[in-house]
């Protein structure tokens, strides 16, 4: 079953604020991947982490690979309206490749 | 290049018939997968493959077969659909990272 805890489950937020979402594991991953996905589409991918205590960003897209690697968060600063969407965290344990674990997502709505 | 494609877009079956769906991608990438999406759930891994000839089982395997005979291709089948399997199912490759590349989907209604 799914080991992902993500948290909210959904953000109605302001232009221009600022969003934090996490995830939080029962197990050790490896990897921890951020990814995005709007209405009829596919995820796309935003952030890759790979070593625990990694801080990447991607534009106005910051996120962290937690030093106990069971953890990760990303942030997005200074919201658009073109941040709406459902931001997924996924995670990889082992070296098995191709086994990602994904949380439920958090629906980000932004209000003019 | 055209990345991951999927095929149908969306389609709906009655309890008991067979379909395959269709994925390919045109990025010469070794490594596929399936999931599968229902609400409030996130994806769930069904099937994957590390190489043409080569396919495993993931989280939620039942109900599907999957085969991998070129690089390119890898149809994910249901063998005889159940209500339960209604779903959206994304088809993902990638280059041997965890970096996978998802295609737009396939929205599936089993009546």
């Amino acid at each position: 079953g799914q080991q992902l805890n993500q948290s909210p489950q959904s953000m109605f937020i302001q232009e221009g604020e600022d969003v934090s979402m996490n995830c939080t594991s029962s197990s050790i991953f490896n990897t921890w991947l951020w990814y995005k996905q709007e209405p009829g589409e596919g995820p796309v991918l935003l952030i890759a982490l790979y070593k625990a205590g990694e801080l990447t960003s991607n534009g106005r897209l910051t996120a962290q690979f937690g030093i106990t690697r069971k953890d990760s968060f990303l942030n997005i600063s200074a919201s658009i309206p073109s941040d709406v969407g459902i931001y997924f965290c996924a995670g990889q344990i082992g070296g098995s490749w191709g086994k990602l674990q994904f949380g439920a997502g958090t629906q980000v709505v932004v209000t003019p | 290049n055209a990345g991951v494609t999927q095929t149908p877009k969306f389609q709906v079956l009655k309890t008991g018939q067979s379909m395959t769906l269709q994925c390919a991608q045109d990025m010469n990438h070794e490594y596929m997968s399936w999931y599968r999406q229902d609400p409030g759930m996130g994806l769930r891994l069904i099937h994957y493959s590390v190489g043409a000839g080569i396919t495993d089982q993931g989280e939620v395997p039942n109900g599907y077969n999957v085969s991998r005979s070129t690089t390119e291709d890898f149809p994910l089948r249901l063998l005889s659909a159940a209500p339960s399997q209604t779903s959206v199912y994304f088809c993902a490759s990638s280059t041997g990272g965890n970096e996978q590349f998802f295609g737009p989907g396939t929205r599936l209604t089993v009546l």
